[in-house]
């Protein structure tokens, strides 16, 4: 089985502070994404990694950057938290075939910046 | 940016009824997957759609993609207690590695 693992389930850090989520992945997939995810609004896509030390932005970018130094491991890194940063943040990852690839999710982790 | 409108937001049904969710944008995409996400857990894959029209069943949800490939519906007959969860559409962008998700529908069976 496919597993995407997240650092932490649950994570309370205040404004200001650098924060790391850290994600892994056991299948030697090619992508990885990050997604925060809020009320009403579905998964937005934070960040995402084609490769080793690629990476793209997605539709929310600002206030967060990444890390890839492995392939199985993509780092999301808040650099001075804020609470609108509160939410849940997903880690995916897939083969990159096209049209039809499954994106395998890990259980999130909920951080919350007081 | 590009967004995937998900229709109802929330239902609460009786066990044994039939609905119907609806993914609606103004973009074509490559393909369209539904997910499905329980309390604490990351969003688990359906089914994946890749031809305008085409129709797919699994057990007793059926899933249809639009002809124009802008759209999605998730149909569930006899809805039971266990389909409960957050039910996810999420277009892939043509020539793209990147994903729109909708803004999800939350699904409550009621025994």
């Amino acid at each position: 089985d496919v597993k995407v693992t997240q650092s932490s389930r649950y994570l309370v850090k205040r404004t200001g502070e650098k924060v790391f989520l850290e994600c892994v992945q056991d299948m030697d997939h090619e992508n990885m994404f990050w997604y925060r995810q809020d009320p009403g609004l579905g998964l937005r896509l934070i960040y995402f990694s084609y490769d080793v030390k690629m990476k793209e932005k997605g539709d929310i970018p600002e206030g967060y950057s990444v890390s890839r130094e492995k392939k199985e491991r993509f780092s999301l890194i808040l650099e001075s938290a804020s609470t609108n940063q509160t939410s849940m943040y997903l880690c995916a990852s897939n083969t990159g075939t096209p049209f039809t690839d499954t994106q395998y999710f890990g259980p999130g982790t909920r951080l919350t910046v007081l | 940016t590009q967004l995937l409108e998900q229709s109802p937001q929330f239902l609460s049904i009786q066990e044994g009824e039939n609905l119907t969710v609806y993914c609606n944008s103004s973009s074509v995409f490559s393909s369209l997957q539904w997910y499905r996400q329980e309390p604490g857990e990351g969003p688990v894959l359906l089914v994946t759609v890749v031809t305008g029209g085409e129709v797919k069943k699994l057990k007793r949800l059926t899933f249809q993609f639009g002809d124009a490939r802008k759209d999605s519906s998730l149909h569930i007959t006899a809805a039971q207690p266990g389909d409960t969860g957050l039910y996810l559409c999420a277009g892939l962008l043509p020539g793209t590695y990147k994903y729109i998700f909708g803004t999800g529908t939350r699904l409550k069976v009621l025994a």
